[in-house]
């Protein structure tokens, strides 16, 4: 039973350096939410994909970040350039789409640290 | 600006004990409703959803939803050790796309065998 996975778990990335999280949604689910979660601070909506659509970004800082959804393979969140502030747990979630109530179903985070 | 606040805790209650977590919501026109479990270095795992004005029971958990003064709660029946953790209150808006929750930062509950 495979639920939403993620990788890496754990990313250490020096200033400057591309940060690359990947996340893959549960079977027979084809929307994604990529969240990040700050020390002390709740979780905060980043953007929403759908197979090669972005439907909701309001959450995306405006430089820097990028997310993608291809047809084949994982969803990609992609941080150029990365800088302390950066450092979070970047919480991946799923659901099968279809219904305004959607419950969100997370995967076990990647943890980005920032040198 | 759309908010959702919780109180930090940490809320301790003895085991056996129910345990009440509460959350407040800004946006009077706010849908859905959700209560996830975090564990630490854990991701939140979805317990109850509610949309409508009233109580709904899973299990030992009971979420009550009231829209007329934007609050809902989780209450915990029977607490046991393994319930401790952080619950995070999640809310949903009528203008927000699918997926797109406003959380509360948590209140993490501790039960004492």
């Amino acid at each position: 039973n495979a639920g939403v996975m993620q990788n890496p778990r754990h990313l250490v990335r020096r200033r400057g350096q591309e940060a690359r999280l990947r996340c893959s949604p549960m079977k027979g689910h084809s929307h994604v939410y990529w969240y990040r979660q700050l020390p002390e601070e709740g979780l905060k909506f980043m953007v929403y994909l759908q197979k090669e659509n972005i439907i909701d970004e309001s959450g995306m800082p405006k430089e820097r970040f990028s997310a993608e959804f291809p047809k084949e393979g994982p969803s990609i969140l992609r941080i150029q350039q990365v800088v302390r502030g950066d450092s979070a747990a970047y919480f991946c979630a799923s659901s099968p789409g279809g219904s305004t109530n959607e419950k969100l179903f997370f995967g076990s985070g990647t943890q980005l640290s920032v040198l | 600006q759309k908010e959702v606040e919780q109180n930090s805790g940490p809320l301790s209650v003895p085991e056996g004990a129910i345990a009440s977590l509460n959350c407040t919501y800004s946006d009077r026109v706010s849908q859905s409703f959700f209560w996830y479990r975090q564990y630490s270095g854990k991701s939140p795992e979805l317990i109850m959803s509610i949309y409508s004005n009233g109580d709904k029971e899973d299990g030992r958990f009971t979420a009550q939803l009231n829209k007329a003064s934007q609050y809902v709660s989780l209450l915990i029946r029977d607490s046991q050790p393994s319930d401790s953790a952080t619950y995070l209150c999640a809310v949903k808006g009528r203008g927000g796309s699918q997926g797109n929750l406003i959380f509360g930062k948590g209140t993490k509950l501790s039960v004492k065998p």
